[in-house]
């Protein structure tokens, strides 16, 4: 069965960093994309981020480009979000999930992990 | 950026009726490229719906996706009590990938 797990969301402070990853077994890593969804608290769903199989094409939204980096290691089946100079707005449930059936790393995502809350606040 | 409107926020029914639910796309879905989501508190989404029409394996199949271009559907043929939930459309025919902002299906 396939599983992520998010981990590394927490309290920050505006303009700090943190790390996300996210765990992934139960399926051949290495030959899957991977992204990050996000969704503020009561709000709607938002892509932020992708990358593909090996790691060497990544793709960003708008708001977080220059800020995030999405990275993996296929050696440890796992995937990242660095995040720097964070603002409130990046308060958010932070979700990965494996795109399907569409184009690079651009897909309709199945499955989802259960995320991790990054809080970004002074 | 493709922009999908999801209309209205919120919609109301009784256990057992029909219910449509609305995604329009500010310009084309190339290929048809969306996706319909389920949402219940708490949880990640569920994917639903893929290419429009294509129901994903084990999803019920009083759930159905139609249209084309800029205009889709998601219908719930009968709802059933654990269909109350928040409904989003996902467009991946074009970067950034976007969903809209989502339809609550809640209990008259």
């Amino acid at each position: 069965e396939v599983h992520l797990v998010e981990s590394g969301g927490g309290l920050v402070q505006p303009g700090g960093s943190v790390r996300l990853s996210c765990a992934a077994s139960g399926f051949t890593f290495s030959g899957s994309a991977m992204s990050w969804v996000r969704q503020a608290p009561g709000k709607g769903l938002e892509w932020v981020s992708g990358i593909n199989e090996s790691g060497g094409t990544t793709y960003y939204a708008d708001s977080v480009k220059g800020r995030f980096t999405i990275s993996r290691d296929n050696s440890k089946n796992t995937m990242y979000l660095q995040m720097s100079s964070l603002r409130a707005d990046d308060t958010a449930l932070y979700y990965c999930a494996i795109p399907r059936g569409g184009w690079f790393v651009f897909g309709w995502f199945d499955p989802w992990g259960q995320g991790t809350l990054v809080s970004v606040s002074s | 950026e493709i922009v999908l409107t999801q209309s209205p926020g919120t919609l109301s029914f009784s256990p057992g009726e029909r219910a449509t639910l609305s995604c329009r796309a500010s310009q084309s879905v190339r290929n048809n490229y969306l996706a319909w989501y389920q949402q219940k508190p708490g949880q990640a989404p569920r994917i639903l719906i893929y290419g429009a029409s294509s129901r994903v394996t084990g999803i019920p199949d009083r759930f159905s996706g139609s249209g084309s271009g800029t205009d889709f559907t998601l219908t719930i043929s009968r709802l059933e009590p654990e269909d109350f939930a928040v409904y989003y459309c996902q467009q991946y025919g074009g970067s950034p990938l976007t969903f809209g902002g989502g339809t609550k299906v809640e209990i008259k």
